[in-house]
């Protein structure tokens, strides 16, 4: 049973630079979720998709972020023109749809932009 | 205010105490109720889910739920240095988690 995996694990960007991370999910799990967190402080939802569709977006999301799950499988997000504020934690999480909807998360990836 | 309060610590209890964690909320609407554990750069691990008011218990974790009070905890019997992270408390109304900021606990031997 494989979990949810995040790749890069860690990034290291310069300010104004893009980037690109990506979440596989749980296989068969439809639901596929992300969530920023910084120091000190707990997850905070950015957005979600159900299989291909997304769903709901968090105001934290700017327009520099975009994310898809083309096929209803993988995800990616992006990050254009990267600010020292982005620099965080990037969680994905994935869950059925079964009622409970338990969300399982991956390793992260963190990001500094200098 | 935010919709989920929880004591930053850090917590700091020899091994084998007792250890009581926190969370108070605001938002009615929030029916699940979840624990999870992060050890450092990791990503959170689910430790436990709770529908309704009441006590669930699992292993040496026990997990209460007062919605009356909008108050949860998470009980921790014989504790060891491995349960050493921090741990957050997490809810939902209907599909985004909600977090609060996460309690760092220590345990020493």
């Amino acid at each position: 049973d494989t979990g949810v995996s995040q790749d890069p694990r860690h990034k290291i960007t310069k300010r104004g630079q893009n980037v690109t991370f990506r979440c596989d999910p749980i296989s068969e799990h439809n639901r596929l979720y992300w969530y920023r967190q910084t120091l000190g402080q707990g997850p905070e939802f950015l957005t979600y998709f159900q299989n291909e569709a997304q769903l709901e977006k968090s105001r934290l999301l700017s327009d520099r972020f975009s994310a898809e799950r083309p096929k209803g499988s993988f995800s990616t997000l992006e990050i254009q023109r990267t600010e020292q504020g982005d620099s965080a934690m990037y969680l994905c999480a994935s869950s059925r749809v079964d009622g409970r909807e338990t969300q399982y998360f991956g390793p992260g990836t963190r990001l500094l932009v200098l | 205010q935010k919709e989920v309060e929880q004591d930053p610590g850090p917590l700091s209890v020899p091994e084998g105490a007792i250890v009581s964690l926190n969370c108070t909320y605001s938002n009615s609407a929030f029916q699940y109720f979840m624990w999870y554990r992060q050890y450092s750069r990791k990503g959170p691990e689910l430790l436990m889910y709770t529908y309704s008011s009441g006590n669930k218990e699992d292993g040496r974790f026990t997990a209460q739920v007062d919605k009356s009070s909008k108050y949860i905890s998470l009980f921790i019997r014989d504790s060891q240095p491995s349960d050493s992270a921090t741990y957050l408390c997490a809810m939902r109304g209907f599909q985004k988690l909600v977090f609060g900021t996460g309690t760092r606990l220590l345990v020493s031997p």
